[in-house]
């Protein structure tokens, strides 16, 4: 099946920094890469996703990227707030079919 | 998200009893998924379903067993539960047909078996 790896595990940043984590994944097979926010005590919430066919994706401060040679993708935040904290879930998926996730990265903005 | 709920909210349990854990939905999505969460290991898929009669194993279905009475609902089952299995349990569901794949979760159900 699929594997995916998520780092860091823990990142702290300081307010109006920006903010990368990275997760790579095992299956060419895999089209859909989601990720999640989940503040605590709250539950998974998508933020953004990107599907094989494209490189790129940014809605306003958040953005996507996905190289499928390498089979890796990460999440960038730019000029980050403190409501950004929480932790953040990669996804792997194909066609909407099984969902294997990375292990989460908990993120701290310091203000 | 009110539009898939979980019952129970919070479970406390003795090792041997047979638990149920229950989601439904009023989004009108035909998949449903079951995932675990424990700390340091993210989200791992339990069981999926695609609609009433498909029910899909996922990477750590062993102790576990499910059923679709109704496309808006799907239940988890620890027949006989045992420490190991205390976590926390989201359901989640998606609607294929109108090709998106995007995940909605539930607001999870806290288990404590001792």
């Amino acid at each position: 099946g699929e594997n995916v790896e998520q780092h860091p595990s823990t990142l702290s940043v300081q307010e109006g920094d920006s903010a990368v984590i990275k997760c790579t994944y095992s299956d060419s097979a895999s089209n859909y890469f989601p990720w999640y926010k989940q503040e605590l005590g709250k539950r998974p919430q998508l933020i953004i996703d990107i599907r094989s066919n494209v490189g790129e994706k940014k809605d306003q401060r958040i953005a996507v990227t996905l190289n499928k040679t390498a089979k890796h993708f990460s999440l960038h935040i730019t000029e980050t707030q403190p409501e950004d904290s929480a932790v953040y879930f990669c996804a792997a998926s194909k066609n909407g079919n099984q969902f294997y996730f990375g292990t989460g990265t908990s993120l701290t903005v310091i203000p | 998200d009110a539009d898939v709920t979980q019952t129970p909210r919070n479970r406390i349990t003795k090792t041997g009893k047979r638990i149920m854990l229950e989601c439904s939905q009023t989004k009108g999505h035909d998949r449903m998924y079951w995932y675990r969460q424990d700390p340091g290991l993210g989200l791992r898929l339990i069981y999926y379903s695609f609609d009433v009669k498909d029910i899909n194993k996922g990477e750590i279905s062993d102790g576990y067993s499910v059923s679709r009475q109704a496309q808006a609902k799907f239940s988890l089952s620890l027949e006989s539960a045992i420490p190991n299995q205390t976590a926390l349990y989201f359901c989640a569901t998606s609607d294929f047909r109108r090709s998106t794949d995007t995940q909605y979760f539930g607001p999870g159900t806290r288990l404590t078996v001792l």
